[in-house]
């Protein structure tokens, strides 16, 4: 089953404004959530990643939400460029070993 | 770019067939894991190796099988190829003893089976 729920599937965004992915897991000893981005015909790439001892993290345009109590966990990319479009995948795993991936949200940003 | 380089990059093999897929890690990445990733969804987990020595493996049968070797090289092999294997394999590798906070992903095999 799947450990990792990914929503929404696609969506579609302006350039410059925000694209929002939420993740929600069950397994409540996952201690490990990262996000990849996938451009097609490549291999995901690590994003940006947090642990559950801090509720936010951000880099430069992406941010982690990250609820604790809800499992949940959230990308946010603001400012959003056409470059950002490809498919984001976040993903969880219990001390460093296995990720688990969700299905994927394919973001377009149109220019 | 990730120093993870996978061969071949694209693969056509007939069903009941034997392949065998190549991962070249970073130099000094003691972990190397593979996952499967079919057409439009997230990569699956097959197995990990650290140090030449399996340490994980996911919800996958027997007839996938690795190899780590001493070089930060590894194979996957599949016996007995199913119309089902056809997907995007990806080796990740990092310098833990388990995939670490940096698992760097090579560009991957895409593998059809006829």
């Amino acid at each position: 089953q799947q450990q990792v729920k990914q929503s929404p599937q696609s969506l579609i965004v302006q350039k410059g404004g925000i694209s929002i992915i939420n993740c929600a897991y069950e397994n409540t000893a996952f201690d490990y959530f990262p996000w990849y981005q996938q451009f097609p015909g490549k291999g995901p790439a690590l994003l940006i990643a947090i642990r559950p001892d801090v509720s936010e993290k951000k880099e430069g345009r992406f941010t982690i939400s990250f609820n604790k109590s809800a499992k949940q966990f959230s990308l946010h990319i603001m400012d959003s460029q056409p470059g950002d479009s490809a498919t984001y995948f976040c993903a969880a795993s219990k001390g460093d070993y296995k990720l688990s991936f969700g299905a994927g949200t394919t973001v377009t940003v149109r220019a | 770019e990730t120093g993870v380089t996978q061969s071949p990059t694209h693969l056509i093999k007939t069903r009941g067939q034997q392949v065998t897929l190549r991962c070249s890690s970073q130099s000094g990445h003691n972990t190397v894991s593979w996952y499967q990733q079919a057409l439009g969804q997230g990569p699956q987990f097959i197995f990990q190796y650290y140090r030449e020595e399996e340490n994980g493996r996911g919800n996958f049968p027997p007839r996938f099988s690795g190899l780590q070797f001493p070089n930060y090289s590894s194979e996957l092999n599949v016996n007995a190829l199913e119309l089902d294997d056809s997907a995007l394999y990806l080796c990740a590798s990092s310098s833990g003893p388990t995939l670490g906070t940096e698992a760097f992903f090579g560009q991957g095999t895409r593998l059809t089976v006829v």
